[in-house]
């Protein structure tokens, strides 16, 4: 089946500095993407949607200055998190469609800010 | 606008026995699709299961089965012969059908704890 890829899956980075995180989908072209992030035992809520080739969709809330989306090629969205400070730390999880019954997940990124 | 409400924050269930969660929608569209997903400790989320507005049927997958009542509007994820590996939050999702520019939009999910 269709697979999603995201890494790292782990990233523990000091306060102030920057976070790459990707999103690659391995066996279909994703001419969108979606970045979730989850707070502890919260639900996943979308903080941008990412169209390849065009400027990323940010919800509501999220500042799009911090949270950098870059859908470069049809495989591969990054999510770059810039000065990261401690209340960033959270799950981000990636998401793609590869039809439109199913949408494959990413296997997330725990982010610690230290 | 979509929106997804469970009600069950947590659930208990006896292993081998069968366990519905509860999952009701409400959107305008005339056409979309329900899914439910499992989230282990690992964070990792794991499709189980899909329903399309139009699917006359209920969708089933193994041990999984959706009890879909679109009068309702309600989208049931029944989990048969429990396991201990199923101990995990689980969420009720839904989205357009027909356009693929559209996310997910999640419940707040149930916690099921599965005992020996």
């Amino acid at each position: 089946g269709a697979v999603v890829s995201q890494h790292p899956s782990r990233v523990i980075c000091k306060s102030g500095t920057s976070v790459k995180i990707e999103c690659r989908s391995l066996d279909f072209q994703a001419t969108t993407m979606f970045w979730y992030r989850q707070f502890p035992k919260q639900s996943l809520m979308l903080m941008a949607t990412s169209n390849e080739g065009s400027k990323a969709t940010y919800e509501q809330g999220v500042e799009k200055d911090k949270f950098l989306i870059n859908h470069a090629s049809l495989t591969l969205s990054t999510l770059t998190v810039t000065s990261a400070h401690p209340e960033d730390s959270s799950f981000y999880i990636c998401s793609a469609m590869a039809r439109r019954a199913e949408a494959f997940f990413g296997q997330g990124t725990r982010l610690t800010v230290v | 606008a979509q929106k997804i409400t469970q009600t069950q924050p947590g659930m208990f269930v006896q292993e081998k026995e069968a366990v519905t969660l509860d999952c009701t929608y409400d959107t305008s569209d005339q056409s979309y699709g329900l899914f439910w997903y499992k989230q282990p400790s690992s964070g990792e989320m794991i499709f189980l299961i899909y329903q399309g507005s139009y699917d006359e049927q209920n969708a089933t997958e193994g041990r999984y089965s959706l009890n879909f009542q679109k009068a309702r509007k309600s989208a049931n994820l029944v989990i048969s012969a429990s396991q201990l590996g199923d101990s995990a939050m689980y969420f009720c999702a839904m989205r357009e059908a027909y356009s693929g520019n559209t996310p997910l939009v999640f419940g707040k999910g149930t916690r099921l704890s599965v005992i020996a």
